[in-house]
């Protein structure tokens, strides 16, 4: 069954660093998503992606973050000047259309800043 | 606007014990409602879904009924594994609008042989 891979699994960066997290979504769907956890609270979402431009995004996604398809296959996220309150799980997850349609998650990239 | 709000975990539970997992919601109009489960190490998988009152979800030997009078969706298991153990996530997708899926805190699960 198709995947969505994210590396890398673990990255660690120095706060003010800038990181890029990368995502494969499965291949025939068309919407694509970043979630983030920080250790022991809910699953929050951060920006949707359709049509090669972000469809929606929450208040977390502010100037510092970025989303990209550079070659249609991969969808990155960029934080450009990590904080300390970054560090999380950060989510990739696609799906093949928008209502009612299951995402399917990759396993995540745990992202510490220290 | 939307919500998930789920029970306080972890729960724990003895092999072959019966599992209930609260979830309510708070949406606009007539949302879809899923749960999702987090193994270990992994990313979050669909275990199963109700878009419409009354329907019943279910999937590996869990069910959930979406209650559009109690506005609630709780996960049920009778008979729970060892496997089992996981950290479940309710969600929902408001049927107006916003098709981004709104999770809750989610319930860390812990099933002793």
């Amino acid at each position: 069954e198709p995947e969505v891979t994210q590396t890398p699994s673990h990255q660690v960066t120095q706060m003010g660093q800038e990181v890029i997290l990368r995502c494969v979504p499965i291949s025939n769907h068309l919407y694509f998503y970043w979630y983030r956890q920080i250790l022991g609270q809910k699953v929050e979402f951060l920006v949707s992606f359709y049509n090669n431009e972000i469809s929606e995004k929450s208040e977390i996604f502010d100037d510092q973050f970025s989303v990209e398809r550079p070659d249609g296959s991969n969808f990155t996220l960029k934080i450009r000047s990590t904080k300390l309150e970054d560090s999380a799980m950060y989510f990739c997850a696609s799906s093949r259309e928008g209502q009612n349609s299951p995402l399917h998650f990759g396993n995540g990239t745990r992202l510490t800043v220290t | 606007g939307n919500s998930v709000t789920q029970m306080e975990g972890p729960v724990t539970l003895s092999e072959e014990a019966f599992l209930t997992i609260n979830c309510t919601y708070t949406a606009t109009g007539y949302p879809s409602l899923f749960w999702y489960v987090q193994y270990p190490g992994e990313g979050l998988q669909l275990l199963l879904k109700a878009t419409k009152a009354d329907d019943k979800g279910s999937n590996k030997g869990f069910e959930a009924t979406y209650r559009k009078e109690t506005t609630s969706f709780h996960l049920e298991k009778g008979s729970v594994q060892v496997s089992d153990s996981a950290v479940y996530f309710c969600a929902l997708i408001s049927s107006g609008g916003s098709y981004i899926p709104t999770f809750g805190r989610g319930t860390s699960l812990i099933v002793h042989p």
